[in-house]
């Protein structure tokens, strides 16, 4: 079967630096997306990977190893307002999206 | 403002009481899907469209039914609502299913069946 896994609840200081995992196992890859989602609100584009490396955008970068069916968001300078869920999604050999439960991420002043 | 538009957005319903949620898109996008959320579960898909007249199911399809007349629009039907169809419904579209194409979320229905 299909399966993505991340850590359930993390917790991090503002201002610092926090990673989350995503580690998948699917039918195939055509792709790796995260997602951030705010409680009771809609998931919002963060990033995209499809050749392995880390992509880079302001605050947030995404690493992506094909190899190991493992990446990772990097969160820097932590504010109070990226607390939210972190959506982890595998694109498969159908075109189609398998997600994982989500990583709540939970920022302290 | 490009947007995904989602109605009701709360609905409180009976069990077998037949409902739609309307799902639109103003992109032009060809490829629109509906997900569902549960806690500790994450996005579910329930069905998806490639393009008009295109319609496949997801993962959870049973008791759902969707059309996709137009290609602004992809409405989700619960013929006969049951308890455990509540949840929190998302629409989402894309521009295709292929390449790098990020997907956009209406605003999500939150639903409770009785």
């Amino acid at each position: 079967g299909q399966n993505i896994d991340q850590p359930t609840e993390m917790t991090a200081t503002e201002g610092a630096i926090v990673q989350i995992n995503c580690t998948y196992q699917t039918s195939g890859f055509n792709g790796l997306f995260w997602y951030q989602q705010h409680a009771g609100e809609a998931p919002t584009f963060l990033s995209y990977n499809v050749l392995d490396g880390l992509e880079e955008k302001g605050r947030f970068s995404s690493f992506l190893s094909r190899s190991k069916g493992y990446s990772y968001l990097l969160l820097k300078e932590l504010q109070m307002k990226d607390s939210a869920s972190y959506l982890c999604a595998v694109r498969d050999s159908n075109y189609q999206l398998i997600w994982g439960a989500g990583t709540k991420l939970i920022i302290k002043p | 403002e490009a947007q995904v538009t989602q109605n009701p957005r709360y609905l409180i319903t009976v069990t077998g009481k037949k409902l739609t949620v309307t799902c639109s898109q103003n992109m032009n996008h060809e490829y629109m899907s509906w997900y569902r959320q549960d806690p500790g579960l994450g996005l579910r898909q329930i069905y998806y469209s490639m393009n008009v007249e295109v319609t496949d199911k997801g993962d959870v399809p049973e008791g759902y039914k969707v059309s996709r007349k137009e290609k602004r629009n992809f409405p989700l039907i619960l013929e006969s609502p049951s308890p455990n169809q509540t949840s929190l419904y998302f629409c989402a579209s894309s521009d295709s299913a292929g390449d790098y194409n990020e997907q956009f979320f209406g605003p999500g229905t939150r639903l409770t069946v009785l």
